[in-house]
């Protein structure tokens, strides 16, 4: 079964400086991994995603993910943090294409503070 | 592109009234469309996957004459709660997939904005 595990709840930087939010899975199969973010009250929003191209997957506003197979790992970095980075970072995992649900796998969440 | 729509985006109803949801994708046909609830400081639970043309696939523990799905077209899916009650009362988001593999996105679910349903 597929599984997510986002190693940290709450993640405190201040700005300017360098983020690091940590991501493992677990997957019988090739997995498709994505991370979304989502600010207070609204939906979610696609930050990047991997699926099987380039392990380095580089995303929007500067964020970039890299895929770690022998670590069964995708953490979201970004050089330096601004002040609206500050939100909730959803790690996913795609149920396999051969279920044909189309079912997404959360992880529990990563509440980003940057500090000014 | 691949923007998708919720209606409305927050609501208030007094308990025992039955609320309608809408959750459109503007520029892309949805085959499949999902609904998440979300409690506060929590991650996404899905209630139900909404497939064009046939039946919802409700989740364990979801009541499907609770949460009415219909998805009548390729860009629309509604959520109905019906009989709302106070413990009703939470963020609903719903999700599209994109239709076309040609497109790139097949695997990428994107997301409405979310209504926040108060039941009273």
């Amino acid at each position: 079964a597929q599984s997510v595990t986002q190693l940290d709840s709450h993640v405190s930087v201040s700005e300017g400086t360098p983020v690091l939010l940590r991501c493992n899975y677990s997957s019988s199969y090739s997995p498709s991994l994505f991370w979304y973010v989502q600010h207070p009250n609204k939906g979610l929003q696609l930050l990047l995603k991997y699926t099987s191209a380039a392990t380095l997957v580089k995303g929007i506003n500067g964020f970039e993910a890299e895929f770690k197979k022998s670590e069964t790992s995708f953490h979201l970095t970004k050089p330096s943090a601004h002040m609206s980075d500050a939100a909730e970072y959803f790690c996913v995992v795609s149920e396999p294409r051969s279920s044909n649900t189309g079912k997404l796998i959360f992880g529990q969440g990563t509440t980003l503070q940057v500090k000014p | 592109g691949a923007v998708v729509s919720q209606h409305p985006s927050w609501v208030i109803c007094k308990s025992g009234t039955s609320v309608k949801i809408e959750c459109r994708s503007l520029d892309f046909q949805a085959t499949t469309m999902f609904w998440y609830r979300q409690f506060p400081k929590q991650s996404l639970m899905l209630m139900a996957t909404s497939n064009e043309g046939s039946k919802a696939t409700y989740e364990q523990g979801v009541e499907k004459d609770k949460f009415l799905i219909n998805h009548a077209s390729l860009t629309l899916s509604t959520l109905t709660v019906t009989s709302a009650h106070p413990e009703d009362s939470s963020f609903y988001i719903c999700s599209a997939r994109d239709r076309s593999r040609a497109s790139g996105r097949a695997d990428t679910q994107y997301f409405g904005p979310g209504t926040r349903l108060t039941v009273l």
